[in-house]
């Protein structure tokens, strides 16, 4: 699977403060980018996901800005709180291939409050 | 949304057992399930694509022998680990997606922590 490279590894954000993670990507046949969002000992929950035909997406407090030129995607929570605590983590997605996500290597973050 | 069981959702067995992992998509057909594995503080690794109906397709360096998968029905697929070892002990999570309609979103379940002494 080629690479999604997620950053930074961790963050601390402030409470009410916008935490940003950023995330490229190599494999070009990818056409849906979701955020997953994972709590300790469970399974990932999708966030919000974009396709590449748009450059921004906001659901809420999470925004997904895309910039299909430079391969790269970033995920923005404003107004963070101490709940947003928690592993972050992108992925690329082929939807016409039977492969399953290629997943970035996580951001760890902790808001505080 | 859709949603995807696992069972069971904790597991200890000793090195050289063999431990089966179900994954239930449980109000849509899932002709595709994905089997991942994530080690602590890591990412999700994807170990391999299950097919209803056909043999599964592995990643490059999952020991298809060792991690046997079925997908008997449109609704199940079981992970089983052969031989358990210590090294096997991890987090093991399925996702499926709903073909029958036009999204993209693969709905995970709640992942199988698998404990090998």
């Amino acid at each position: 699977q080629q690479q999604v490279k997620q950053s930074p590894q961790s963050l601390i954000v402030q409470k009410g403060g916008i935490s940003i993670i950023n995330c490229a990507y190599e494999n070009t046949a990818f056409d849906y980018f979701p955020w997953y969002q994972q709590f300790p000992g469970k399974g990932p929950a999708l966030l919000i996901a974009i396709r590449p035909d748009v450059s921004e997406k906001k659901e809420g407090r999470f925004t997904i800005s895309f910039n299909k030129s430079a391969k790269q995607f970033s995920l923005h929570i404003m107004d963070s709180q101490p709940g947003d605590s928690a592993t972050y983590f992108c992925a690329g997605y082929s939807g016409g291939g039977a492969d399953g996500l290629t997943f970035g290597k996580g951001t760890h973050l902790i808001i505080q409050p | 949304g859709a949603v995807v069981s696992q069972h069971p959702s904790r597991v200890i067995c000793k090195s050289g057992t063999s431990v089966k992992i179900e994954c239930r998509s449980l109000d849509f057909q899932a002709t595709t399930m994905f089997w991942y594995r994530q080690f602590p503080k890591q990412s999700l690794m994807l170990m391999a694509t299950s097919n209803e109906g056909s043999k599964a397709t592995y990643e490059q360096g999952v020991e298809k022998d060792k991690f046997l998968i079925n997908h008997a029905s449109l609704t199940l697929s079981t992970l089983t680990v052969t031989s358990a070892h210590p090294e096997d002990s991890s987090f093991y999570i399925c996702s499926a997606r709903d073909y029958g309609t036009s999204s993209y979103e693969q709905y995970f379940g709640p992942g199988t922590r698998l404990t090998v002494t």
